[in-house]
């Protein structure tokens, strides 16, 4: 079955730079997808990557290794605003819907 | 304009009442699905339709029962509630298998009394 192993929660600054790791198990591999969620928020999708390599949008920046089932999400100038879940997700089995890591809780403070 | 909407935003209900969540989304997607928050946080996936074909039942209960009248709707009920149905349900929607990005609804939270 598909698993997916990210930290529970990281803290850090405003201006700093965060990297949120994401290690994947999967039987069939669609890509991984990163998801943002504000409390009491729906989550939005934030970035995408199916082949390797980082992808750049913005202060954020998502990268993939599908030689290591890893991936992450950096996040740069870190703003209050970040303070956010931030979930990795992977296509399930069938490629029919995504299943989501159990999300990483991320507190930037001042 | 909101993309997926759903309705209620908050549901109290008691033990045992039976209750539905609607939604509609006017992005166009043609896949729809239910997703449940628990208080952990954790998001699972429960339905999925496709074209108003049910293509994903994952292990519900059967006291829950989508239906999907047309590709812009995907309506959830849920009968003989139980403690353990209060969540943030969430619907969302995509095109095709929508990996380059799932749209959700602001999520409905269900407390059962």
């Amino acid at each position: 079955g598909q698993s997916l192993e990210q930290p529970s929660e990281v803290t850090a600054v405003e201006g700093a730079i965060v990297q949120i790791n994401c290690t994947y198990q999967t039987s069939g591999f669609y890509g991984l997808s990163w998801y943002q969620q504000h409390d009491g928020g729906a989550p939005t999708f934030l970035s995408y990557n199916a082949l390797d390599g980082l992808e750049e949008t913005g202060r954020f920046s998502s990268f993939l290794s599908r030689s290591d089932s890893y991936g992450y999400l950096l996040l740069q100038e870190l703003q209050m605003k970040d303070s956010a879940s931030y979930f990795c997700a992977v296509g399930n089995q069938a490629g029919t819907a995504l299943i989501f890591g159990k999300g990483t809780t991320l507190s930037v403070s001042s | 304009d909101t993309a997926v909407s759903q309705t209620p935003k908050y549901l109290v209900t008691q033990m045992g009442n039976d209750k539905s969540i609607k939604c509609e989304q006017n992005l166009g997607h043609d896949t729809m699905y239910w997703y449940k928050q628990d208080s952990k946080k954790f998001l699972k996936i429960m339905f999925s339709y496709n074209n108003k074909e049910l293509i994903i039942n994952e292990t519900v209960p059967n006291r829950f029962s989508p239906k999907s009248p047309d590709k812009a709707h995907l309506n959830l009920h849920i009968n003989s509630l139980e403690l353990g149905d209060s969540a943030v349900y969430f619907c969302a929607s995509s095109q095709d298998r929508g990996f380059r990005g799932y749209t959700f609804g602001s999520g409905t939270r269900l407390t059962v009394v």
